[in-house]
């Protein structure tokens, strides 16, 4: 059973770098019609796309994000990782990372609150 | 990007109730669309993809259907356990969408 665990720091001031990881563990992150994928929940909202990369390294990003955010892939630590720079409280938000087999989101890891405050 | 519509944004409804939630997307998806359940303090939960394809394990009493850009997921029969806050989602094409949610309640 593929398992998903986000990591990273629960608190990043105004003007920083958010990053966060996703550890992967039950299964290979090589398959090529799969993606990993990033995506925010803001408190007592919706869901918010933010990105992609696939096996190859080839990504995808929501534009409303203004090309804040880097998402990388390790496979060999089975981990990829999200980097949103120049944080303000608007990116205050649950972080959850998924695969996405054929771009479903079929596996979700439990999600991490992180809190952009000085 | 492709905006996603959903109605309504809350229902309350009683165990044993047939629910109906509908989705719109703004434009062309084809089949591309996905359901979510959301219980409170957890991670979204796959329930439906291609519109109307049951996730492993789901209960049968999910089901998708789609009419053109309008997709609509139904509960046959809700029980407890349903009460949870559901998304659709388009995945035709980037950035990937989401509705806004709709919020179930048991009666």
């Amino acid at each position: 059973q593929l398992q998903l665990q986000e990591s990273g720091p629960g608190l990043v001031k105004p003007s920083e770098t958010l990053s966060l990881t996703c550890s992967v563990s039950g299964g290979s992150m090589s398959n090529i019609s799969a993606s990993w994928g990033w995506i925010r929940q803001p408190p007592g909202r919706g869901l918010v796309w933010i990105g992609n990369i696939y096996p190859s390294g080839t990504t995808f990003y929501n534009p409303s994000l203004k090309n804040r955010v880097t998402i990388s892939l390790d496979t060999s630590k089975d981990q990829f990782s999200l980097k949103l720079t120049s944080v303000t409280a608007a990116d205050t938000a649950v972080y959850f990372c998924a695969r996405e087999a054929h771009g479903i989101a079929d596996y979700w890891g439990q999600g991490t609150l992180v809190t952009v405050s000085s | 990007d492709i905006q996603m519509t959903q109605s309504p944004s809350s229902l309350s409804a009683s165990v044993g109730d047939r629910v109906t939630i509908t989705c719109r997307a703004s434009q062309a998806i084809s089949d591309y669309l996905a359901w979510f359940q959301q219980k409170p303090g957890k991670a979204p939960k796959s329930l439906i993809y291609a519109a109307s394809s049951l996730q492993s394990g789901v209960p049968s009493r999910f089901s998708g259907s789609r009419s053109g850009t309008e997709f609509t997921l139904t509960i046959s029969s809700l029980q407890p356990e349903d009460l949870a806050t559901y998304y659709c989602q388009q995945y035709n094409t980037y950035p990937f969408t989401f509705g806004p949610g709709t919020q179930v309640d048991i009666k």
